[in-house]
Protein backbone atom coordinates (compact mmCIF):
# COMPACT_ATOMS: atom_id res chain seq x y z
CA UNK A 1 0.00 0.00 0.00
CA UNK A 2 1.34 3.67 -0.93
CA UNK A 3 1.80 5.76 1.80
CA UNK A 4 -0.49 8.76 -0.33
CA UNK A 5 -3.22 7.68 -2.45
CA UNK A 6 -4.76 9.86 -5.12
CA UNK A 7 -7.38 9.24 -7.73
CA UNK A 8 -5.61 9.95 -11.31
CA UNK A 9 -8.66 10.32 -12.45
CA UNK A 10 -9.27 12.04 -15.15
CA UNK A 11 -11.86 14.78 -14.15
CA UNK A 12 -13.72 16.44 -16.44
CA UNK A 13 -16.10 19.54 -15.51
CA UNK A 14 -17.50 22.46 -16.90
CA UNK A 15 -16.62 25.75 -16.98
CA UNK A 16 -17.76 27.46 -13.23
CA UNK A 17 -18.26 23.95 -11.92
CA UNK A 18 -16.68 23.72 -8.01
CA UNK A 19 -14.38 20.93 -8.21
CA UNK A 20 -13.32 18.78 -5.51
CA UNK A 21 -10.00 17.17 -5.51
CA UNK A 22 -8.71 14.50 -2.37
CA UNK A 23 -5.82 12.36 -1.18
CA UNK A 24 -5.78 9.91 1.59
CA UNK A 25 -2.51 8.76 3.40
CA UNK A 26 -0.97 6.50 5.99
CA UNK A 27 1.40 7.87 7.58
CA UNK A 28 0.27 9.60 10.99
CA UNK A 29 3.52 11.43 11.28
CA UNK A 30 2.62 13.90 8.11
CA UNK A 31 1.95 17.47 9.62
CA UNK A 32 2.31 19.64 6.26
CA UNK A 33 0.52 18.98 3.53
CA UNK A 34 0.69 20.39 0.36
CA UNK A 35 -1.40 20.70 -3.41
CA UNK A 36 0.85 21.10 -6.56
CA UNK A 37 -0.31 21.84 -10.07
CA UNK A 38 1.29 20.94 -12.71
CA UNK A 39 0.97 21.92 -16.04
CA UNK A 40 1.72 19.71 -18.97
CA UNK A 41 5.70 19.82 -19.92
CA UNK A 42 6.28 21.76 -16.91
CA UNK A 43 7.11 21.10 -13.18
CA UNK A 44 4.96 21.12 -10.03
CA UNK A 45 4.38 24.55 -8.77
CA UNK A 46 3.02 25.45 -5.14
CA UNK A 47 -0.53 26.23 -4.52
CA UNK A 48 -1.27 25.62 -1.34
CA UNK A 49 0.16 24.25 1.95
CA UNK A 50 -1.37 23.92 5.48
CA UNK A 51 0.16 22.50 8.88
CA UNK A 52 -1.68 19.73 10.67
CA UNK A 53 -5.42 19.79 10.41
CA UNK A 54 -8.47 22.83 9.48
CA UNK A 55 -9.26 25.09 6.30
CA UNK A 56 -7.15 27.25 4.18
CA UNK A 57 -8.32 30.00 1.54
CA UNK A 58 -6.56 31.84 -1.11
CA UNK A 59 -8.92 32.87 -3.83
CA UNK A 60 -10.83 30.15 -5.67
CA UNK A 61 -9.17 27.50 -3.95
CA UNK A 62 -9.95 25.67 -0.58
CA UNK A 63 -7.61 23.44 1.00
CA UNK A 64 -8.76 21.19 4.08
CA UNK A 65 -6.97 18.84 6.23
CA UNK A 66 -8.65 15.98 8.34
CA UNK A 67 -6.15 14.72 10.37
CA UNK A 68 -7.97 12.23 12.50
CA UNK A 69 -9.69 10.50 9.14
CA UNK A 70 -6.24 11.14 7.38
CA UNK A 71 -8.01 12.83 4.54
CA UNK A 72 -6.74 16.58 2.64
CA UNK A 73 -8.99 17.83 -0.37
CA UNK A 74 -9.03 20.78 -2.31
CA UNK A 75 -11.73 22.70 -3.66
CA UNK A 76 -11.78 25.04 -6.68
CA UNK A 77 -14.87 27.05 -6.93
CA UNK A 78 -16.16 28.74 -10.09
CA UNK A 79 -13.28 26.41 -11.93
CA UNK A 80 -12.04 27.56 -15.60
CA UNK A 81 -9.87 26.19 -18.36
CA UNK A 82 -7.18 27.64 -17.15
CA UNK A 83 -7.57 25.41 -14.32
CA UNK A 84 -6.80 22.77 -16.56
CA UNK A 85 -3.86 20.51 -15.16
CA UNK A 86 -2.62 17.90 -12.60
CA UNK A 87 -3.01 18.47 -9.70
CA UNK A 88 -0.64 16.79 -6.98
CA UNK A 89 -1.01 16.53 -3.09
CA UNK A 90 2.25 16.04 -1.06
CA UNK A 91 3.06 16.04 2.48
CA UNK A 92 5.84 15.66 4.81
CA UNK A 93 6.47 14.62 8.52
CA UNK A 94 7.50 17.54 11.00
CA UNK A 95 10.64 16.13 11.86
CA UNK A 96 12.91 19.65 11.36
CA UNK A 97 13.44 22.19 8.22
CA UNK A 98 15.07 19.31 5.81
CA UNK A 99 11.82 17.37 6.01
CA UNK A 100 9.99 20.31 4.46
CA UNK A 101 11.59 19.17 0.74
CA UNK A 102 11.42 15.29 1.32
CA UNK A 103 7.82 15.25 0.27
CA UNK A 104 5.69 12.15 -0.51
CA UNK A 105 3.00 12.88 -3.21
CA UNK A 106 0.19 11.50 -4.41
CA UNK A 107 0.06 10.03 -8.26
CA UNK A 108 -1.72 13.04 -9.41
CA UNK A 109 -5.17 14.01 -10.76
CA UNK A 110 -5.68 15.30 -13.85
CA UNK A 111 -8.40 17.82 -14.44
CA UNK A 112 -10.04 19.35 -17.17
CA UNK A 113 -12.12 22.11 -17.29
CA UNK A 114 -13.73 22.67 -20.76
CA UNK A 115 -15.94 25.51 -21.64
CA UNK B 1 14.29 35.01 -10.84
CA UNK B 2 15.07 32.27 -13.64
CA UNK B 3 14.17 30.06 -11.53
CA UNK B 4 15.49 26.56 -11.34
CA UNK B 5 17.16 25.93 -14.56
CA UNK B 6 17.43 22.13 -16.34
CA UNK B 7 19.61 20.85 -19.33
CA UNK B 8 18.90 19.35 -21.41
CA UNK B 9 14.63 19.59 -21.91
CA UNK B 10 15.05 16.03 -23.57
CA UNK B 11 17.35 13.17 -23.87
CA UNK B 12 17.16 10.63 -26.31
CA UNK B 13 19.59 7.90 -25.97
CA UNK B 14 20.65 4.37 -26.22
CA UNK B 15 20.75 1.53 -23.66
CA UNK B 16 23.92 1.30 -22.50
CA UNK B 17 25.12 4.97 -22.45
CA UNK B 18 25.93 7.34 -20.10
CA UNK B 19 23.60 10.37 -19.56
CA UNK B 20 24.18 13.47 -17.78
CA UNK B 21 21.28 15.84 -16.08
CA UNK B 22 22.37 19.09 -15.08
CA UNK B 23 20.81 21.61 -12.91
CA UNK B 24 21.01 25.21 -11.87
CA UNK B 25 19.20 25.83 -8.38
CA UNK B 26 17.64 29.33 -7.17
CA UNK B 27 20.60 31.31 -6.17
CA UNK B 28 20.70 31.76 -2.39
CA UNK B 29 18.61 28.22 -2.02
CA UNK B 30 20.58 25.87 -0.19
CA UNK B 31 18.53 22.22 -0.86
CA UNK B 32 18.84 20.71 -4.04
CA UNK B 33 16.22 17.71 -4.49
CA UNK B 34 16.05 15.49 -7.24
CA UNK B 35 13.08 13.93 -8.23
CA UNK B 36 12.21 11.10 -10.54
CA UNK B 37 8.42 11.14 -12.72
CA UNK B 38 6.84 8.43 -14.29
CA UNK B 39 3.57 7.32 -14.95
CA UNK B 40 3.89 4.10 -12.63
CA UNK B 41 5.28 5.51 -9.91
CA UNK B 42 4.62 9.33 -9.72
CA UNK B 43 7.20 11.71 -8.57
CA UNK B 44 9.79 10.03 -6.42
CA UNK B 45 12.58 11.37 -4.37
CA UNK B 46 16.14 10.23 -5.65
CA UNK B 47 18.45 12.28 -3.74
CA UNK B 48 18.44 15.72 -1.67
CA UNK B 49 21.71 17.92 -0.74
CA UNK B 50 21.71 20.39 1.81
CA UNK B 51 24.71 23.19 1.43
CA UNK B 52 26.09 20.68 -0.77
CA UNK B 53 26.26 17.79 0.91
CA UNK B 54 24.33 14.68 0.21
CA UNK B 55 21.73 14.31 3.04
CA UNK B 56 19.98 11.25 1.63
CA UNK B 57 20.46 9.09 -1.30
CA UNK B 58 17.80 6.06 0.73
CA UNK B 59 15.57 6.63 -3.19
CA UNK B 60 19.01 6.31 -5.64
CA UNK B 61 17.27 3.13 -7.36
CA UNK B 62 21.26 1.89 -8.07
CA UNK B 63 24.48 2.25 -7.93
CA UNK B 64 24.08 2.79 -11.75
CA UNK B 65 22.96 6.28 -10.43
CA UNK B 66 24.85 8.50 -8.89
CA UNK B 67 24.38 12.80 -8.00
CA UNK B 68 26.87 14.88 -7.62
CA UNK B 69 26.89 18.67 -6.58
CA UNK B 70 30.49 20.85 -6.87
CA UNK B 71 29.12 23.92 -5.81
CA UNK B 72 26.01 25.85 -4.42
CA UNK B 73 24.76 26.72 -8.06
CA UNK B 74 25.27 23.25 -10.42
CA UNK B 75 24.35 19.66 -9.79
CA UNK B 76 24.25 16.53 -11.63
CA UNK B 77 22.79 13.58 -12.19
CA UNK B 78 24.18 10.77 -13.80
CA UNK B 79 22.92 7.00 -15.09
CA UNK B 80 25.98 4.89 -16.34
CA UNK B 81 24.83 2.83 -18.28
CA UNK B 82 21.14 3.62 -18.74
CA UNK B 83 18.05 1.34 -19.49
CA UNK B 84 15.21 1.46 -20.86
CA UNK B 85 13.58 1.28 -17.88
CA UNK B 86 15.05 4.67 -16.62
CA UNK B 87 12.72 6.86 -19.00
CA UNK B 88 11.17 9.29 -17.25
CA UNK B 89 11.24 13.34 -16.54
CA UNK B 90 13.52 13.99 -13.71
CA UNK B 91 12.94 17.13 -11.90
CA UNK B 92 15.26 19.36 -9.82
CA UNK B 93 14.41 21.22 -7.08
CA UNK B 94 15.48 23.44 -4.73
CA UNK B 95 14.86 25.85 -1.72
CA UNK B 96 16.23 27.48 1.27
CA UNK B 97 15.00 27.16 5.26
CA UNK B 98 11.18 27.57 5.79
CA UNK B 99 10.78 28.64 1.67
CA UNK B 100 8.65 26.13 0.01
CA UNK B 101 10.09 23.55 -2.81
CA UNK B 102 10.70 24.95 -6.59
CA UNK B 103 10.73 22.71 -9.24
CA UNK B 104 12.80 23.00 -12.42
CA UNK B 105 10.46 22.27 -15.85
CA UNK B 106 12.34 19.10 -15.83
CA UNK B 107 14.43 16.54 -18.22
CA UNK B 108 12.33 14.09 -20.20
CA UNK B 109 14.67 11.31 -20.58
CA UNK B 110 14.08 8.47 -23.31
CA UNK B 111 16.12 5.71 -23.64
CA UNK B 112 15.73 3.27 -26.14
Amino acid sequence: QKEVEQDPGPLSVPEGAIVSLNCTYSNSAFQYFMWYRQYSRKGPELLMYTYSSGNKEDGRFTAQVDKSSKYISLFIRDSQPSDSATYLCAMSPNAGGTSYGKLTFGQGTILTVHP
Amino acid sequence: DAGVIQSPRHEVTEMGQEVTLRCKPISGHDYLFWYRQTMMRGLELLIYFNNNVPIDDSGMPEDRFSAKMPNASFSTLKIQPSEPRDSAVYFCASRSQGSPLHFGNGTRLTVT
